[in-house]
């Protein structure tokens, strides 16, 4: 069965970055894309961006360009994703989904567990 | 940047009623439309895919329809297990969107 297993809490402070992981099994990973989607505390889904698992391509939110970045490592079925210079708005649990689209951004279909960023001084 | 807008923002229904959730779109987005129900500390779930696609394992009493800029969310016969919110979501043009959510409580 497919699932996404991302890493654990993180506790932040602002100006830091922050690197989410979220391993992949029961599919074949390179033939599709993973989304990231973000939630603040009380609110509603924020997509933030996709990578292709085949060719590593990338489409970013325009509010995040320069931010964030989405990599994966097909050896080990795992994609990440990195934003930097954090603020407190930026506290939220991070979810990946499994993208329908592998050569461009589409139905995300399953969903990770989600991870809480906690960004404080 | 498609806007989605739903409605409503809050619904509060008795078991068995039928509940009803729109969602309209800023454009046309054909029928590249998705559902999704979050419960409480938990991911969201995929609904209804392409506006009125049925997902495997997920209740008949769920259903889709629309396509352009206007779509609906029904649940025939709510049972208690669909408290939860429920997120349409566009995947017609980027960014991707998602709407506000609806957010629907058990009377």
């Amino acid at each position: 069965q497919v699932q996404l297993v991302q890493s654990g809490a993180e506790v932040k402070k602002p100006g830091a970055s922050v690197k989410v992981s979220c391993k992949a099994s029961g599919y074949t990973f390179t033939s599709y894309g993973i989304s990231w989607v973000r939630q603040a505390p009380g609110q509603g889904l924020e997509w933030m961006g996709w990578i292709s698992a085949y060719n590593g391509n990338t489409n970013y939110a325009q509010k995040l360009q320069g931010r964030v970045t989405m990599t994966t490592d097909t050896s080990t079925s795992t994609a990440y994703m990195e934003l930097r210079s954090l603020r407190s708005d930026d506290t939220a649990v991070y979810y990946c989904a499994r993208d329908r689209g592998g050569s461009y951004p589409g139905l995300a279909d399953y969903w990770g567990q989600g991870t809480l960023v906690t960004v404080s001084s | 940047e498609i806007v989605l807008t739903q409605s409503p923002d809050f619904q509060s229904v008795t078991p068995k009623e039928k509940v009803t959730i729109t969602c309209r779109a800023s454009q046309s987005i054909g029928s590249s439309l998705h559902w999704y129900q979050q419960k409480p500390d938990q991911s969201p779930k995929l609904l209804i895919k392409y506006a009125s696609q049925s997902i495997s394992g997920v209740p008949s009493r769920f259903s889709g329809s629309g396509s352009g800029t206007d779509f609906t969310l029904t649940i025939n016969s709510l049972e208690a297990e669909d408290a939860a919110a429920y997120y349409c979501h566009q995947s017609s043009s980027l960014p991707l969107t998602f709407g506000g959510g609806t957010k629907v409580e058990i009377k």
